[in-house]
């Protein structure tokens, strides 16, 4: 089955303790991308990678790291986290970069950070 | 910077109404309109999607418009049922591949 594999689904830690959000796909998507969704926000983008070893940063990615060694795993990395980071995120992911395809969601991680 | 804005921001209408939620979007070079539905705890799902050479796309009760003179794009659905309640997203993107989301409308469907 195609899809987008996020781990864990829900985190509670404490500031500053380094923490990893896994984001795995099936699909050979090149491009993955990762949101942040808050209320009355909407979705914003942090990081997206159009290939292996390209990344780039979104429009909120301030405390956040990505890495995109392989082309089905894109995890987002945070080293320091503060309160402000409390939010739910989605792994996204699609097929070839500049043909408008679709972007499949993750089923979302919860994080809160106390 | 790019920009997109989505009204109304909350929705009710009854079981068998027609609703439309609108979109506006800043960049002219935006070229690829998705609508994604997010029920509650679950994850964005895409519904429809429209490109720029197209007016409008139906699909059964759902139907997308786009005017490119004024940059802005419309959700219908028609028929509304109580499983139709969810959060949906518009959304832009062109040439670069970046999606900008507007802030979403709760839909909520009375039966």
């Amino acid at each position: 089955e195609a899809q987008v594999t996020q781990n864990p689904r829900y985190l509670i830690t404490v500031t500053g303790k380094k923490l990893t959000v896994t984001c795995s796909q099936n699909m050979n998507h090149e491009y993955m991308s990762w949101y942040r969704q808050d209320p009355g926000l909407g979705l914003r983008q942090i990081y997206y990678s159009m290939n292996v070893e390209v990344t780039d940063k979104g429009d909120v990615p301030e405390g956040y790291k990505v890495s995109r060694k392989e082309k089905r795993n894109f995890p987002l990395i945070l080293e320091s986290p503060s309160p402000n980071q409390t939010s739910l995120y989605f792994c996204a992911s699609k097929q070839n970069r500049g043909l408008n395809q679709p972007q499949h969601f993750g089923d979302g991680t919860r994080l809160s950070i106390l | 910077g790019e920009n997109v804005e989505q009204h109304p921001s909350t929705l009710s209408v009854q079981e068998g109404d027609s609703a439309v939620i609108k979109c506006t979007y800043s960049d002219s070079a935006s070229n690829y309109f998705p609508w994604y539905k997010q029920e509650l705890g679950k994850r964005p799902q895409l519904i429809i999607d429209i490109r720029s050479n197209v007016g409008e796309k139906k699909d059964q009760r759902i139907a997308v418009t786009l005017n490119k003179t004024a940059k802005h794009f419309s959700l219908h659905i028609t028929e509304t049922q109580p499983e139709d309640s969810a959060v949906y997203f518009c959304a832009a993107s062109g040439n670069t591949d970046k999606l900008i989301f507007g802030t979403g409308t709760r839909l909520q469907v009375f039966p």
